[in-house]
């Protein structure tokens, strides 16, 4: 069965960096899509970062632009969420998802697994 | 950036009974859109996708419908585990995709 595992969250001070990372099982990981979607307490969900089954054509939301940076392992079927310059407006669970279709160039965009999520939380 | 609108905020149901949400797109999004259920602690579970497609596993209570901009998801009977919150997601556009902002339901 499909398992999606993030880890690396915790409590940072604003300016500093965290890295987030998603273990990967259950399917043929280089072959799929994958999205980092944070959800800050209490709010609705934000797709921050999408990157191919290739590795190439990311995407970040605006927020993020300039300051995360997505990556993945296929060789290790793990995903990264690289987080610097956090700000407390970053605060929120990061999920990982999985893409729902194999092999596309930029990702179908639904998500058909989710991760459990992982909290940063961003605070002086 | 296409805004999704989700309605009511808030829906009071009884349990058996029908439970409609709505979601409307600020522009066309064709039939690129999803559907999410997400308990209070949980991440969120792909319902439908493609409008009108069920995901895998999901029960045929739950059936989406609408294309371009005006999309509903009915629960045909609502059960004590489908109170939730539901989200709606264009994912047409590249990018960035997006998120209504959520529809509670609740026992009445």
């Amino acid at each position: 069965q499909v398992q999606l595992v993030e880890s690396g969250g915790g409590a940072v001070q604003p300016g500093l960096s965290l890295r987030l990372s998603c273990a990967a099982s259950g399917f043929t990981f280089n072959r799929y899509g994958m999205h980092w979607v944070r959800q800050a307490p209490g709010k609705g969900l934000e797709c921050v970062a999408v990157i191919p089954y290739d590795g190439n054509n990311k995407y970040y939301a605006d927020s993020v632009k300039g300051r995360f940076t997505i990556s993945r392992d296929n060789s290790k079927n793990t995903l990264y969420l690289q987080m610097d310059s956090l700000r407390p407006e970053d605060t929120a669970v990061y999920y990982c998802a999985k893409d729902g279709v194999a092999g596309l160039r930029t990702a179908a965009g639904f998500s058909d697994y989710w991760g459990q999520g992982t909290l940063v939380t961003v605070s002086s | 950036e296409i805004v999704m609108t989700q309605s009511p905020a808030t829906l009071s149901v009884s349990p058996g009974e029908r439970a409609t949400l709505s979601c409307r797109a600020s522009q066309s999004v064709s039939s690129n859109l999803a559907w999410y259920q997400q308990k209070p602690g949980q991440a969120p579970r792909l319902l439908i996708y493609r409008a009108s497609v069920r995901a895998t596993g999901i029960p045929a209570r739950f059936s989406g419908s609408g294309s371009g901009t005006e999309f509903t998801l009915i629960i045909s009977s609502l059960q004590s585990e489908d109170f939730a919150v539901y989200y709606c997601q264009q994912y047409n556009d590249w990018p960035p995709w997006t998120f209504g902002q959520g529809t509670k339901v609740e026992i009445k």
